[in-house]
């Protein structure tokens, strides 16, 4: 079965700070795929990244970069020099399903990220 | 303007009554979804579709109807609203079944 763990509930940290946020998956299939999504206060879902489970070069964005790791089922997101802007519910989700079937996603429970000015 | 709409943004209803949730898409994107969001719980999957009249469900299910006749439009109906159904309510669509992009959700009280 699929699950995904987001071990860090809620984090804090001062504008400028560099921020992890962790993500550890169980997944069965060799095949998958990986996401990240942000959930602003506003209340929408962005979707930010997705990761297919062959490819597992670092991304880096701007600010963001991604760390996935298959020998640690980890795939890790950093923002570096946190803005109050990044301030969000931060989502990981992982589908293992073909295509056809619309690669339902499961979610992570979320970690809060509050940076403070 | 292009992109993925929800209506009604704020809903609330009493217990029994029915009630639809409205998605539309601009995109032509072929999969939607249905998620419901509430605290403890995460995103939860209620229903999806792989194309129009092309349905399936998702891990919670029970008490909801949905219908894609068209494309662009994926309505979510709860048949006898119960307390336990309030909640945020997404749809997504995803243009080949990989990332999907959300909509701004549906809060829903069901009294």
């Amino acid at each position: 079965a699929q699950k995904v763990t987001q071990a860090q509930t809620e984090i804090s940290v001062v504008e400028k700070e560099d921020v992890t946020l962790d993500c550890v998956y169980e997944t069965r299939d060799t095949t998958y795929y990986l996401f990240w999504y942000k959930q602003p206060p506003s209340g929408e879902l962005v979707f930010l990244i997705r990761r297919n489970s062959f490819d597992e070069q670092n991304e880096i964005s701007g600010r963001y970069s991604w760390n996935f790791q298959k020998s640690t089922s980890s795939f890790n997101f950093t923002i570096t020099a946190s803005q109050v802007v990044d301030s969000a519910v931060y989502f990981c989700a992982l589908s293992d399903l073909p295509m056809e079937y619309g690669n339902k996603l499961v979610f992570g429970a979320g970690t809060i990220l509050r940076v403070k000015s | 303007d292009a992109g993925i709409t929800q209506s009604p943004r704020y809903k609330i209803t009493e217990t029994g009554r029915q009630v639809t949730l409205m998605c539309h898409q601009t995109w032509s994107h072929s999969y939607m979804f249905w998620y419901r969001q509430d605290l403890g719980h995460g995103l939860r999957l209620i229903y999806y579709s792989a194309a129009a009249d092309i349905t399936d469900k998702g891990e919670v299910p029970d008490g909801y109807v949905v219908s894609r006749s068209k494309t662009e439009n994926f309505p979510l109906t709860l048949e006898s609203a119960t307390r336990s159904q309030t909640s945020v309510y997404f749809c997504a669509s995803s243009p080949e079944g990989y990332e999907q992009y959300f909509g701004p959700g549906t809060r829903l009280t069901v009294t």
